[in-house]
């Protein structure tokens, strides 16, 4: 089965900038969506299709996608994005949603 | 603004059943694909179950196949989890998740998603 493989954990200071990685067998031939989820809340989508953003999410959030790695990056990070990110991809030849593991950013 | 509601979770014992809803208000129901996403306390996200708009593409996690069974009433805007055999490993908030892109099939992608109800399953 496909995995998605993300770092548990990321530090940065604010107003810098986060890349938060998502690791996967070629997964640049796939549309990665990217949630973030904070405390006792639901998940909320924050970038879809590698790297478009729904409305209502500031430009400081991109995604980019190649090769094995998808990159989640939160420029000029605030103390509000501190949260859990998870990466997500529909596998196709499984016919399963995957996701990977998550990562905790935490703004210094 | 849409809103999804889930109800239906509780304590239940090793091997019973549960019914989970989720009731969805604020958009065309019959147009997107809906999906169940369930997360154990302090853990990651975990998809469940899939299911089109006209109910004719299903899919499940293969941690529930057999046992899970999705579906949807249009008409009544809703969408339903029965769960069989349940297991002490089921315990987690289920969320009700509205795809983003209306249309046939599954192309899995998560816009809007319910509060979530938690299933203990407990003896």
């Amino acid at each position: 089965s496909y995995v998605l493989t993300q770092p548990p954990s990321v530090s940065v200071a604010p107003g810098q900038t986060a890349r938060i990685t998502c690791g996967g067998n070629n997964i640049g031939s796939k549309s990665v969506h990217w949630y973030r989820q904070k405390p006792g809340q639901a998940p909320a989508l924050v970038v879809y299709d590698d790297s478009d953003r729904p409305s209502g999410i500031p430009e400081r959030f991109s995604g980019s996608n190649s090769g094995n790695t998808a990159t989640l990056t939160i420029s000029r990070v605030e103390a509000g994005d501190e949260a859990d990110y998870y990466c997500q991809v529909w596998d196709t030849s499984g016919y399963h949603v995957v996701f990977g593991g998550g990562t905790k950013l935490t703004v210094l | 603004e849409v809103l999804l509601v889930e109800s239906g979770g509780a304590l239940v014992q090793p091997g019973r059943s549960l019914r989970l809803s989720c009731t969805a208000s604020a958009f065309t129901f019959d147009d997107y694909a809906m999906h169940w996403v369930r997360q154990a306390p302090g853990k990651g996200l975990e998809w469940v179950s899939s299911i089109s708009w006209n109910s004719g593409t299903v899919a499940y996690a293969d941690s529930v196949k057999g046992r899970f069974t999705i579906s949807r009433d249009n008409a009544k805007n809703s969408l339903y989890l029965q769960m069989n055999s349940l297991r002490a490993e089921d315990t987690a908030f289920y969320y009700c998740a509205k795809d983003m892109r209306p249309g046939i099939g599954l192309r899995p992608l998560f816009n809007y998603w319910g509060q979530g109800t938690l299933v203990t399953v407990s003896s």
